[in-house]
């Protein structure tokens, strides 16, 4: 079975700090993903990465970075956080474009 | 973007009723997914179809790609209370980003044991 791991279940960060969010997949899967998810707003791409060092922006990449230095590795960089960031962040992964994506199990991001 | 209609939007079921839900667009859709999403989990991913016509069942989960590529539905038979959940629908639709999904927005299914 493929495995999407995000780090962490459930974060809290205070305003202005700089909060990484990192996912790891064990499938070699080409092409990874960051999402958030929010009430009312479904799910929305912020950035994907379809190589090693590769990445490109999504829906609302704005406030966010990401850095892929491994084939297994997605991160996703929250520079300075701010309350309207406050969501459950969702990693995914798919072999080649066009198919199947597989997702953690999610970061409850809270900053207050 | 592109939207995809998903209905309905939410279903309170009785154990052991057959489900169905459905995705439509007016976009022509390379890949459907479907996926269920369980409160404050990631989506799981239950079925997925690559060609027009396409039948693929799962367990009592059952998914076709329409014919006419704009449109495809999941059906759940002999519901459990395990099937409580939210279900989405997704895809890659033709002429757009082959990386970029496109979801619905969701179905809550409620099933009273």
């Amino acid at each position: 079975d493929v495995k999407v791991t995000q780090s962490s279940r459930y974060l809290v960060k205070r305003t202005g700090e700089k909060v990484f969010l990192e996912c790891v997949q064990d499938m070699d899967h080409e092409n990874m993903f960051w999402y958030r998810q929010d009430p009312g707003l479904g799910l929305r791409l912020i950035y994907f990465s379809y190589d090693v060092k590769m990445k490109e922006k999504g829906d609302i990449p704005e406030g966010y970075s990401v850095s892929r230095e491994k084939k297994e590795r997605f991160s996703l960089i929250l520079e300075s956080a701010s309350t309207n960031q406050t969501s459950m962040y969702l990693c995914a992964s798919s072999l080649e474009p066009n198919t199947e994506a597989f997702f953690g199990q999610g970061t409850r991001l809270t900053v207050v | 973007g592109q939207q995809l209609n998903q209905s309905p939007q939410s279903m309170f079921i009785q154990e052991g009723e057959d489900v169905s839900m459905n995705c439509t667009s007016s976009s022509i859709f390379n890949t459907w997914l479907w996926y269920k999403q369980d409160p404050g989990e990631g989506p799981v991913l239950l079925i997925a179809l690559y060609k027009a016509g396409e039948l693929t069942s799962n367990g009592r989960l059952t998914a076709q790609f329409g014919i006419t590529r704009k449109d495809s539905f999941l059906n759940i038979s002999a519901s459990i209370p395990s099937d409580v959940g939210i279900y989405f629908c997704a895809g890659y639709y033709s002429g757009g980003s082959n990386y970029k999904l496109t979801f619905g927005k969701g179905t809550l299914l409620t099933v009273n044991p």
